[in-house]
């Protein structure tokens, strides 16, 4: 199946910096990318859902200015979590597929993920 | 109400033991509908889909019922690699797009 890479695969910060995470796609064209987000025990939250070169589409109740993404190329996702706080650890997932949004049918694929701790 | 609702578990199993899963969901108007895998702090991973017609893959065996809005795994012959989290997912359409929605999973432990 195809391969999507997240970087880094955890992080540990202060409260109040910014973190950013990487997630591509690497052996396909990523039209459309999505990131999720999973507190312990609990199912995976769809945060934002992206396609290439356009604006991110954030889920009701997430902040678009605390939670930054950029789908700048078909191969390239980040999420930027800004002026982080303890209650914003968490394990975060992206996703790619490679159809557009309004299909169905097309597979998504997750990256390993990344587990941010904020002190 | 949760979109998908799953018993949390976990399931403790002897190996080789029969075990079966069920997930309800609540908007009719869901489309997709699969099983994924989690294992500890890891990404999901696509276990397979499911029909209405019912699909075997295996020793896995799942099945939808459109009309009760729920779906079923059963793992025959447990074995201790299964040992992980289950998640019922369904797609809806929604607000333009078409979405993952996740259940919480329901944790299988298998033991020997």
């Amino acid at each position: 199946g195809a391969v999507v890479s997240q970087h880094p695969s955890w992080v540990i910060c202060k409260s109040g910096t910014s973190v950013k995470i990487e997630c591509r796609s690497l052996d396909f064209q990523a039209t459309t990318m999505f990131w999720y987000r999973q507190f312990p025990k609990q199912s995976l939250m769809l945060m934002a859902t992206s396609n290439e070169g356009s604006k991110a589409t954030y889920e009701q109740g997430v902040e678009k200015d605390k939670f930054l993404i950029n789908h700048a190329s078909l191969t390239l996702s980040t999420l930027t979590v800004t002026s982080a706080h303890p209650e914003d650890s968490s394990f975060y997932i992206c996703s790619a597929r490679t159809g557009f949004l309004r299909t169905t049918g097309n597979e998504q694929f997750f990256g390993p993920g990344t587990r941010l701790t904020v002190l | 109400r949760k979109e998908v609702e799953q018993d949390p578990g976990p399931f403790n199993v002897p190996e080789g033991a029969t075990v079966a899963f069920n997930c309800t969901y609540s908007n009719s108007a869901s489309q997709s509908f699969f099983w994924y895998r989690q294992d500890c702090r890891k990404e999901p991973k696509l276990l397979m889909s499911v029909y209405s017609s019912g699909n075997e893959d295996g020793r896995f065996t799942a099945q939808l019922n459109r009309a009760s809005q729920y779906i079923s795994l059963l793992i025959r012959d447990s074995k201790l690699s299964d040992s992980a989290t289950y998640l019922c997912v369904v797609t809806l359409f929604s607000g333009g797009y078409n979405k993952l929605i996740f259940g919480a999973g329901t944790r299988l432990a298998v033991h020997p």
